[in-house]
């Protein structure tokens, strides 16, 4: 499976300060995407980045792609209680298999 | 404000009940998609439709039934479903395939009785 994986599962930070969720995952990818749930709602659509991309920004959000590592990372800067959901990253393969959620890291900002 | 509407919202069923979801999309995209997410379980993907053809089916049973008449709307048929089938049920819908941000709906949270 070129699953991604998510970690940590759980993170809890105080309001102000950055929280930083990694992704790994199996097989090399045409871009990988993240996405952000509210607690029983759909996902909503935060950054994609392509293979041959290595960093975009987008507001509070900076996400960074190393191809060699199989990682990313998301990183939220100067989080806000309305930061709080869970966080997930998908892959969308090489070889046309549609895209693989992760589990997910559940971010809780403390007011 | 996604663009993507779910019905119902909620939804509870008996075994042997014949219900159905029922998604739509407002964004003139050509792929949708069913999603399961169970508790502590990663998002699954059942079902993609690209210009109304279904170009994926992960390996799910029969009891669920996709139909796609046209590009905007895309429907999930429930048969005899069993408890583990309790879920949240999600539609997505993408430009195409391949490297396209999804659109998620709301959701249809399912308990099976």
């Amino acid at each position: 499976s070129q699953q991604g994986e998510e970690d940590p599962q759980a993170l809890s930070i105080q309001e102000g300060e950055n929280a930083t969720m990694n992704c790994s995952y199996k097989t090399s990818i045409n871009n990988l995407q993240w996405y952000r749930q509210n607690s029983g709602r759909g996902l909503v659509h935060l950054i994609l980045i392509r293979s041959n991309e290595r960093e975009k920004h987008s507001g509070r959000l900076r996400v960074t792609l190393d191809t060699s590592k199989k990682s990313s990372s998301l990183l939220i800067t100067a989080s806000r209680a309305a930061d709080t959901a869970s966080y997930f990253c998908a892959t969308d393969a090489s070889y046309g298999q549609n895209f693989v959620f992760g589990p997910g890291t559940r971010l809780s900002v403390l007011p | 404000e996604t663009g993507v509407t779910q019905t119902p919202r909620h939804l509870v069923m008996g075994m042997t009940n014949k219900k159905s979801l029922k998604c739509e999309q407002h964004l003139g995209h050509n792929a949708m998609y069913w999603y399961k997410q169970s508790a502590k379980k990663p998002l699954e993907l059942m079902f993609v439709y690209s210009l109304e053809e279904r170009v994926e089916n992960n390996s799910v049973p029969s009891r669920f039934s996709p139909e796609c008449p046209n590009s905007s709307h895309l429907f999930l048929h429930l048969h005899t479903l069993q408890p583990e089938d309790s879920a949240l049920y999600l539609c997505a819908s993408s430009q195409d395939l391949d490297g396209y941000e999804q659109y998620f709906g709301p959701g249809t949270r399912l308990t099976v009785t």
